[in-house]
């Protein structure tokens, strides 16, 4: 079975500070992203890899920057929290050409 | 513009009735696409997939239509079950590239 895994469930930070989501998969996949999700809004991309040290932007980069130092993990880092942030974050990952994304459970952030 | 609502289309059925979850997608070039469930508190985990060049794919009690000519996708459930409920998502893909576009998704309730 994939495994994806988010290393918190739930964060409370505040306004101004650094935060990291981690994420590992375990199946050797080449494509990772993160995804927030938000009520009405479903899922939208805020950055992807396809390779170790690549990354991409997605649809909502914007105060966001990502990290993909070896093949298993990728980390999306909110350089200066803010309300806005605050969401369910997933991370998903996929194998090379493939289509099919497998999601881990979520982080869900609050933003004080 | 995108119209942005707080509240997810929801379907509510009888345990043990057919569900039919549908989806309007946007680009009539998109050639793959793929439905996924999200229990709650989990993240979204892949149900049945299909290629534009078919219209009709089955899988154990779900089957998933295709209508290119009006770019339609349903997901039928048969005999739906309490561990049914759950959110539904569409999700496209376009020629070239590998990056699902997700839907807002479908809330389907299944009462005992």
């Amino acid at each position: 079975d994939v495994k994806v895994t988010q290393s918190s469930r739930y964060l409370v930070k505040r306004t101004g500070e650094k935060v990291f989501l981690e994420c590992v998969q375990d199946m050797d996949h080449e494509n990772m992203f993160w995804y927030r999700q938000d009520p009405g809004l479903g899922l939208r991309l805020i950055y992807f890899s396809y390779d170790v040290k690549m990354k991409e932007k997605g649809d909502i980069p914007e105060g966001y920057s990502v990290s993909r130092e070896k093949k298993e993990r990728f980390s999306l880092i909110l350089e200066s929290a803010s309300t806005n942030q605050t969401s369910m974050y997933l991370c998903a990952s996929s194998i090379g050409q493939g289509f099919i994304q497998y999601f881990g459970a979520g982080t869900r952030l609050s933003v004080l | 513009g995108e119209s942005v609502g707080l509240h997810l289309p929801t379907l509510s059925v009888q345990e043990g009735d057919n569900s039919i979850i549908n989806c309007a997608y946007s680009n009539s070039a998109s050639d793959y696409f793929i439905w996924y469930k999200q229990e709650s508190g989990k993240g979204p985990q892949f149900i049945i997939d299909i290629r534009s060049n078919m219209d009709k794919r089955q899988g154990q009690r779900v089957t998933v239509l295709l209508n290119k000519t009006v770019k339609h996708l349903s997901l039928q459930i048969a005999a739906t079950q309490p561990g049914d409920s759950a959110v539904y998502f569409c999700a496209e893909v376009s020629g070239g590239s590998y990056i699902p576009t997700f839907g807002r998704g479908t809330s389907l309730i299944v009462h005992p």
